[in-house]
């Protein structure tokens, strides 16, 4: 079985300031791990996968995440947040790479504020 | 390439209609799945089909649902008849073992059934 939690439903940040959206996760297997966007009224966009090749994962926008086995964790992070980046991150967990087990967090809404 | 596209973007119907969301998957990609996104339940997987075979429709919540894919380029999600509990954001997605398994989600179908 896998299974996927995000810490926080919600973040807000300043602008300018560092991002943090913490996801934990747990799987029998080797996962694959997501994180995806959703701007209001859009799709999910990719912005970074892990697929036990490099530990840090970098995306687009700017954003990373590092995949510790250690601590079962793939958190997000920026250097610095814009306001363009207020919008949901989900966190994704793939059994072995599958694309057809995925198991999605229940999301993280992040706020910038200026 | 122009991505997964589902049309129609909005829709609003009345109760007891017929309602079909149509996807346009990824050219090549050999996996396409149907999910729906509300407020209460997050992503669900509906049904997932690959090389336009449906592999599993455990997700699709009663017989008023059902999905086809006549060929490897469009799917339809049917719904009939609607009832106002249908009401959430259905997305199209598709992947490609060539591509990873990486999952490309189109930008949704917004339904509201009243």
């Amino acid at each position: 079985a896998q299974s996927v939690t995000q810490l926080d439903s919600h973040v807000s940040v300043s602008e300018g300031t560092p991002v943090l959206l913490r996801c934990n996760y747990s799987s029998s297997y080797s996962p694959s791990l997501f994180w995806y966007v959703q701007h209001p009224n859009k799709g999910l966009q990719l912005l970074l996968k892990y697929t036990s090749a490099a530990t840090l994962v970098k995306g687009i926008n700017g954003f990373e995440a590092e995949f510790k086995k250690s601590e079962t964790s793939f958190h997000l992070t920026k250097p610095s947040a814009h306001m363009s980046d207020a919008a949901e991150y989900f966190c994704v967990v793939s059994l072995s790479g599958s694309a057809r087990q995925l198991t999605f967090g229940s999301g993280t809404q992040l706020t910038v504020l200026p | 390439d122009a991505g997964v596209i589902q049309s129609p973007r909005h829709e609003v119907t009345e109760m007891g209609q017929e309602v079909t969301l149509r996807c346009k998957p990824i050219s090549g990609h050999d996996y396409l799945f149907w999910y729906r996104q509300t407020m209460m339940r997050g992503l669900e997987l509906l049904i997932y089909f690959n090389n336009n075979v449906p592999i599993d429709d455990s997700g699709m919540p009663e017989d008023r649902f059902s999905a086809k894919m006549p060929n490897a380029s469009f799917s339809t999600l049917k719904i009939q008849p609607s009832e106002p509990r249908d009401s959430a954001v259905y997305f199209c997605a598709s992947s490609s073992g060539a591509a990873g398994n990486t999952i490309y989600f189109g930008e949704g179908s917004w339904l509201t059934v009243v």
